[in-house]
């Protein structure tokens, strides 16, 4: 399966900052990542689909223009977390698509915002 | 994507073989059975994945029910390092997370 990292693994920061948390994919081209979040004692939650080369496809209740995605290589996605709020810390955890619809999930970001 | 449905939770001896099940019973023809797992504070682990024969690899085995309506999840030993939360799951990327059933390993 794919190898896939995240970077920062966990990030602390100010309330009404940005913060951009990084997935790549090492071995694998990925067509398709996608990016979940999960708070505390809960499951996953699917934010947003991101294609090479097009726009997000975000879920409902996910705002788009807090939550930008960019997807410019088949080894790279990006999410930043714009103007974040303390509502905003969660574990941000991104994943590839593999041929067969399954998913190989990177390690997860754990963000806090004070 | 069609919903899952899985115990809570499960407890296992180490060493004894653990059958973990799963129903899908709104599964469509062409959608894949998926198993994860997941420790705390880290991403979810691939486990394995079916479409309609069993599987198997070195992490674990999947038995997938004749009409595809449910699946199992087979570790042959159980080791303490299994103990997670493991996730049934089936449809074409746009995953449904449950809430999986959390196995307990008792040493």
């Amino acid at each position: 399966g794919a190898v896939v990292s995240q970077h920062p693994s966990w990030v602390i920061c100010k309330s009404g900052t940005s913060v951009k948390i990084e997935c790549r994919s090492l071995d694998f081209q990925a067509t398709t990542m996608f990016w979940y979040r999960q708070f505390p004692k809960q499951s996953l939650m699917l934010m947003a689909t991101s294609n090479e080369g097009s726009k997000a496809t975000y879920e409902q209740g996910v705002e788009k223009d807090k939550f930008l995605i960019n997807h410019a290589s088949l080894t790279l996605s990006t999410l930043t977390v714009t103007s974040a709020h303390p509502e905003d810390s969660s574990f941000y955890i991104c994943s590839v698509a593999g041929a067969e619809s399954e998913q190989y999930f990177g390690p997860g970001t754990r963000l806090t915002v004070t | 994507d069609a919903k899952t449905t899985q115990p809570n939770s499960m407890e296992s001896n180490e060493e004894e073989p653990v059958h973990l099940p799963c129903n899908h019973s709104t599964i469509s023809g062409t959608d894949y059975i998926h198993w994860y797992r997941q420790l705390p504070s880290q991403g979810p682990e691939y486990v394995i994945h079916g479409l309609t024969s069993n599987v198997n690899n070195r992490m674990a085995s999947l038995a997938i029910a004749e009409d595809r309506k449910s699946s199992t999840l087979i570790l042959h030993r159980a080791t303490l390092r299994d103990a997670a939360v493991y996730y049934c799951l089936s449809g074409t990327y746009k995953y449904i997370f449950g809430t999986g059933t959390r196995l307990k390993v008792l040493a």
